[in-house]
């Protein structure tokens, strides 16, 4: 089945540690995007990327590393330096950027830092 | 990309006809309008595109009127399982380099 994975799907982490989230998709999808929501809110955009070796910064990406080595696997790093990182992560991908082409999402990664 | 509004929240009973209404003012020639769905701890889900007048597909139709400035999401006949978050997105579909903006969504509870 096609699709896109985020692993793991909690994950707890001490204050001033680094951390590393999954996404891999097998939809031969172009674009992929990371999103950070918070509990009552709206999805906002971290990172996005049109093909391999390319991303650009949503609308909150301090804190926050990407890296797109292979099209199907664009990981997110929560670094020690974003203030607030527990929330829920969701990566999505679709065929490319243009907003008429449907996001497909992963099953979310829950974040909590203590 | 244009900014939307939407109601924050709405409640319908099961088996009536739902209709959320997005407000788009600054839309563009080129914008498409586009509904995903969230149930608690998963990732939207796509539900239905447009451009303009009515488009119909096996869960719902979407409905814009002339001028554009507004659409309306109608679910038919809610269930229960039709509890969720519903976003109106709104954005150019040209090819262009765009970045994609989720707003807060309106939350509809279906009471049984």
């Amino acid at each position: 089945d096609g699709g896109i994975t985020q692993s793991p799907k909690y994950l707890f982490r001490k204050e001033g540690q680094n951390v590393t989230l999954s996404c891999e998709q097998n939809l031969n999808h172009d674009a992929m995007y990371w999103y950070r929501q918070d509990p009552g809110q709206g999805l906002r955009l971290i990172y996005y990327s049109q093909i391999v070796n390319d991303f650009q910064k949503g609308d909150i990406a301090e804190g926050y590393s990407v890296s797109r080595e292979k099209k199907e696997s664009f990981p997110l790093t929560v670094t020690s330096a974003q203030k607030n990182p527990t929330a829920f992560y969701l990566c999505a991908s679709s065929i490319d950027l243009r907003v008429g082409n449907e996001q497909y999402f992963g099953p979310g990664t829950r974040l909590t830092v203590t | 990309l244009a900014k939307t509004t939407q109601p924050i929240s709405m409640d319908s009973y099961e088996g009536q006809e739902v209709n959320i209404t997005c407000s788009h003012n600054n839309i563009a020639t080129n914008d498409y309008i586009t509904w995903y769905q969230q149930f608690p701890s998963q990732g939207p889900r796509f539900i239905i595109q447009g451009y303009k007048t009515k488009v119909t597909n096996e869960v719902a139709s979407l409905f814009i009127p002339a001028d554009r400035k507004s659409s309306t999401l109608s679910l038919p006949r809610v269930s229960l399982s039709d509890t969720a978050v519903y976003y109106c997105l709104v954005g150019e579909n040209s090819g262009g380099y765009q970045k994609v903006t989720f707003g807060t969504g309106t939350k509809l509870q279906v009471i049984p």
